[in-house]
């Protein structure tokens, strides 16, 4: 079974500053990892995933994140955020060739303060 | 825009009663999942229908049920409900064969359901 861990459940930070969300998570097997951004009243979009190859994926609005097998963590960043991305980020994870369905942690509300 | 549409957006039952929650999702996207996000939590897999068959499903008890269209619609059914049913229900839908995990999975806004 996989479990995933939002390290931090809420994350202020003021406009233009760097941020670093942290996901760490647990699996027997090789998994997808995954993060999603939900804002206030919406579904889940997908940020960005990891799948195989280069351990530093980009994805869209300007957030990264890296791929640390070692350390069973994918943490996400952003080196200046904005106000529009106040919202909730979900990290998740799925088993490769396993069961379909996606793990996710419990979120982290990030808050940009002008 | 994700292509992924889902109604009612809101929902009130009382316990005991049934509900049917409802997904149309993109022209191709032959996989669909459901997901029960409750207040403050992340979201927790139900089952997931792939060319109008169950292949797999969460920890949830068999009064959660659902079906898978030809049209890309699904249905999630969920019969004698809880206080503790009420949560966020989201669909996701993918294009691509069982077991095409990397690609992606396209969420709805969901459905919020109030059990009173």
């Amino acid at each position: 079974a996989q479990s995933v861990t939002q390290l931090d459940s809420q994350v202020p930070v003021f406009e233009e500053a760097p941020v670093e969300l942290r996901c760490n998570y647990s699996s027997s097997v090789s998994v997808y990892l995954f993060w999603y951004v939900q804002y206030p009243n919406q579904g889940l979009q997908l940020l960005l995933k990891y799948l195989s190859g280069s351990t530093l994926v980009k994805g869209i609005n300007g957030f990264e994140a890296e791929f640390n097998k070692s350390q069973t963590s994918f943490h996400l960043r952003k080196p200046s955020v904005h106000i529009s991305d106040t919202a909730e980020y979900f990290c998740a994870v799925t088993a490769q060739g396993g069961s379909e369905k996606l793990v996710f942690g419990k979120g982290t509300k990030l808050t940009v303060n002008p | 825009e994700t292509g992924v549409t889902q109604s009612p957006t809101h929902l009130i039952k009382t316990r005991g009663q049934q509900v049917t929650l409802r997904c149309s999702s993109q022209s191709g996207h032959n996989t669909v999942s459901w997901y029960q996000q409750a207040l403050g939590q992340g979201p927790q897999f139900i089952f997931q229908y792939y060319r109008e068959e169950e292949n797999g499903r969460g920890n949830f008890p068999p009064r959660f049920s659902g079906l898978q269209f030809p049209n890309y619609s699904s249905e999630l059914n969920v019969n004698a409900l809880e206080l503790d049913d009420s949560a966020l229900y989201l669909c996701a839908s993918r294009r691509g064969t069982s077991g095409s995990q990397q690609e992606t999975q396209y969420f709805g806004p969901g459905t919020r359901l109030l059990v009173l």
